[in-house]
């Protein structure tokens, strides 16, 4: 258990409302990841951060854009969501043992109607 | 982007039997990762990979890091029925931030 949090779980929402997703971690980990994940294409990074204010993006970034003001928390905006924003999405850290482990948060399933 | 291949696509074995696993890449690496994914849950890391040739076990799985740095194998001895699952790997690059993942492993173990 990597401490990884994510928030809400579960969220139906309609074309054209924006969306946050939250992930929260406890053990002060620089990096962070966002992923996206979908059948017959795997896990895509969406953006990720290697410190407070530092994010850069990934391979899907169009229509996400981020947020980390705090260490702990790496936040995933949909400005405004459309049905191909519709998947699974995975948090992630980095972390800092003898390599670059990297640990998953348990997910936050969204579909978009 | 970079995306790793990985075979094969989906197993269907008897409980008892040995599994092997494989994900390949155009590209150098100096990590591997291999993970297990449950429905609805998020992938659980099994087994890192830091050095070329390096072989490391888990319990039952063990995961050998190749000699080239393109490719990694994953071999799961004596399958039980909680060993059903997605397996994927990923890979990282010297000179990155980002891992790369295969696309998975489905596997079905038939008690």
């Amino acid at each position: 258990d990597a401490g990884i949090t994510q928030s809400p779980r579960h969220k139906v929402t309609e074309t054209g409302t924006p969306v946050t997703l939250r992930c929260h971690q406890t053990e002060n980990h620089r990096y962070m990841y966002w992923y996206r994940q979908d059948p017959g294409h795997g896990l895509r990074l969406i953006h990720y951060s290697y410190g407070v204010k530092d994010t850069d993006k990934g391979e899907v970034s169009d229509g996400y854009s981020v947020s980390r003001s705090k260490t702990e928390d790496f936040l995933l905006t949909l400005e405004s969501a459309t049905s191909s924003q519709t998947s699974v999405y995975f948090c992630a850290i980095r972390g800092v043992g003898q390599g670059y482990e990297q640990y998953f948060g348990p997910g936050t399933r969204l579909t978009v109607t | 982007g970079q995306q790793l291949n990985q075979s094969p696509q989906s197993m269907f074995i008897q409980e008892g039997e040995d599994v092997s696993m494989n994900c390949t890449s155009s590209s150098i690496f100096n990590t591997w990762l291999w993970y297990k994914q449950d429905p609805g849950e998020g992938p659980v890391l099994l087994i890192a990979l830091y050095k070329a040739g390096e072989l490391t076990s888990n319990g039952r799985l063990t995961a050998q890091f190749g000699i080239t740095r393109k490719d990694s194998f994953l071999n799961i001895s004596a399958s039980i029925p909680s060993d059903v699952g997605i397996y994927f790997c990923a890979g990282l690059m010297n000179t990155g931030n980002q891992f790369y993942f295969g696309t998975g492993t489905s596997l079905t173990v038939i008690p």
